[in-house]
């Protein structure tokens, strides 16, 4: 373990308030991603990042936010748009060496909505 | 459109029994798919690329472009191989995609 933080481990926010997740990683990997993890529905892609200053949207931006201003950091904001946020988030870092491929995952962060 | 389907939500087998978790994805251009596993309480990680056409814990899967399938196999299944496993599909530019996943769990 180790290489990608997630902080903090447990949000807890009001209904109506942005909220930003963390995710920091010391690899000096290129390319980061966030993705929301629900039962039943796997992983799904909300912003990716392959180098700084640039991120695109995944497959449910609406509601979400990115920055990417350094490197080694790529936080979420999760604003009051997002109808349904209760989730546990996922941010991952990836790199490309030749043929080789490969995403390595934080510990997730569970927030909780109410 | 780019997408990965893993039909079993859940997948029970006995221990020394054969297991196979089925992908299928779509994309149009040239593929290059994972399998990701996510044992109780540890972080979502790697367990096999098919470029690499590596066995890792006795696993194997092979990509089927004819039939856009990406199966994961193993002869014989083991208690410690109950996890969350995700197929992934990478396109270009370094978007990542993943299934659903599928609940294995070994039955002793």
């Amino acid at each position: 373990d180790g290489g990608i933080t997630q902080s903090p481990k447990y949000l807890f926010r009001k209904e109506g308030q942005n909220v930003t997740l963390s995710c920091e990683q010391n690899l000096n990997h290129d390319a980061m991603y966030w993705y929301r993890q629900d039962p039943g529905q796997g992983l799904r892609l909300i912003y990716y990042s392959q180098i700084v200053n640039d991120f695109q949207k995944g497959d449910i931006a609406e509601g979400y936010s990115v920055s990417r201003e350094k490197k080694e950091s790529f936080p979420l904001t999760v604003t009051s748009a997002q109808k349904n946020p209760t989730a546990f988030y996922l941010c991952a870092s990836s790199i490309a060496r030749g043929s080789s491929y490969e995403q390595y995952f934080g510990p997730g962060t569970r927030l909780t909505v109410t | 459109a780019q997408r990965v389907t893993q039909p079993e939500k859940l997948l029970s087998v006995f221990k020394g029994a054969p297991v196979e978790l089925k992908c299928n994805y779509s994309y149009s251009g040239s593929p290059e798919l994972f399998w990701y596993v996510q044992y109780s309480r540890q972080r979502l990680q790697l367990l096999l690329r098919h470029i690499s056409r590596e066995s890792i814990k006795g696993f194997t899967a092979d990509l089927n472009k004819g039939e856009t399938s990406f199966h994961l196999k193993k002869p014989f299944a083991q208690e410690e191989d109950s996890a969350m496993y995700y197929c992934a599909l990478r396109t270009s530019y370094d978007k990542v995609i993943f299934g659903p996943g599928t609940s294995l769990s070994v039955i002793p």
